[in-house]
């Protein structure tokens, strides 16, 4: 069954670094997304990506965050100046249909600590 | 906003029983809702959806039944199995977002006992 990759599993990072997060969506699928999980709590969205534009952004998303898809597989997620707070998984999603008609495929996250 | 919850944090169970896993919502925009489950190490895995237009949907070994008067969600697993233990998610998308955004509730950890 396809799935949605992510790599690294685990980032660890020096405060003021800037880190991208790599994800592989499901191949045919046209709606990306970044939710984020912190240690023992909900999933938080991010950002939802469509054609080739950010579609809607939580306050979350503030300037130091932003996302691209490079080319036809990838979709990253770039932190410009990591701070403390922003340790947490970090999971990419895709859909293949319209939102709201179909459910996000997540995939395994990226697990990112800032030191 | 962010008003999607659970009513319970933990849910432990005998294997074989069934389960139900709750979830309250307040935004009555909101008309599509999925269930995830969570493993340790893990991302949301999907389990079933709604839309609400229906009241009830089924999958194997799983239901979930949505009532739109009192905004409440529920997850039924039957015959409950040491494989079901996980922390499970409600998440509802909006009616007035066309963006996918959900929004997920806090989670209710199942513990099945052998």
């Amino acid at each position: 069954e396809p799935e949605v990759t992510q790599t690294p599993s685990h980032q660890v990072t020096q405060m003021g670094q800037e880190v991208i997060l790599r994800c592989v969506p499901i191949s045919n699928h046209l709606y990306f997304y970044w939710y984020r999980q912190i240690l023992g709590q909900k999933v938080e969205f991010l950002v939802s990506f469509y054609n080739n534009e950010i579609s809607e952004k939580s306050e979350i998303f503030d300037d130091q965050f932003s996302v691209e898809r490079p080319d036809g597989s990838n979709f990253t997620l770039k932190i410009r100046s990591t701070k403390l707070e922003d340790s947490a998984m970090y999971f990419c999603a895709s859909s293949g249909r319209q939102p709201g008609n179909s459910p996000l495929h997540f995939g395994n996250g990226t697990r990112l600590t800032v030191t | 906003g962010e008003s999607v919850g659970l009513h319970l944090p933990t849910l432990s169970v005998q294997e074989g029983d069934n389960s139900i896993i709750n979830c309250a919502y307040s935004n009555s925009a909101s008309d599509y809702f999925i269930w995830y489950k969570q493993e340790s190490g893990k991302g949301p895995q999907f389990i079933i959806d709604i839309r609400s237009n229906m009241d009830k949907r089924q999958g194997q070994r799983v239901t979930v039944l949505l009532n739109k008067t009192v905004k409440h969600l529920s997850l039924q697993i039957a015959a409950t199995q040491p494989g079901d233990s996980a922390v499970y998610f409600c998440a509802e998308n909006e009616d007035s977002s066309n963006t996918g955004k959900l929004i997920f509730g806090q989670g209710t950890t199942l513990q099945v006992k052998p």
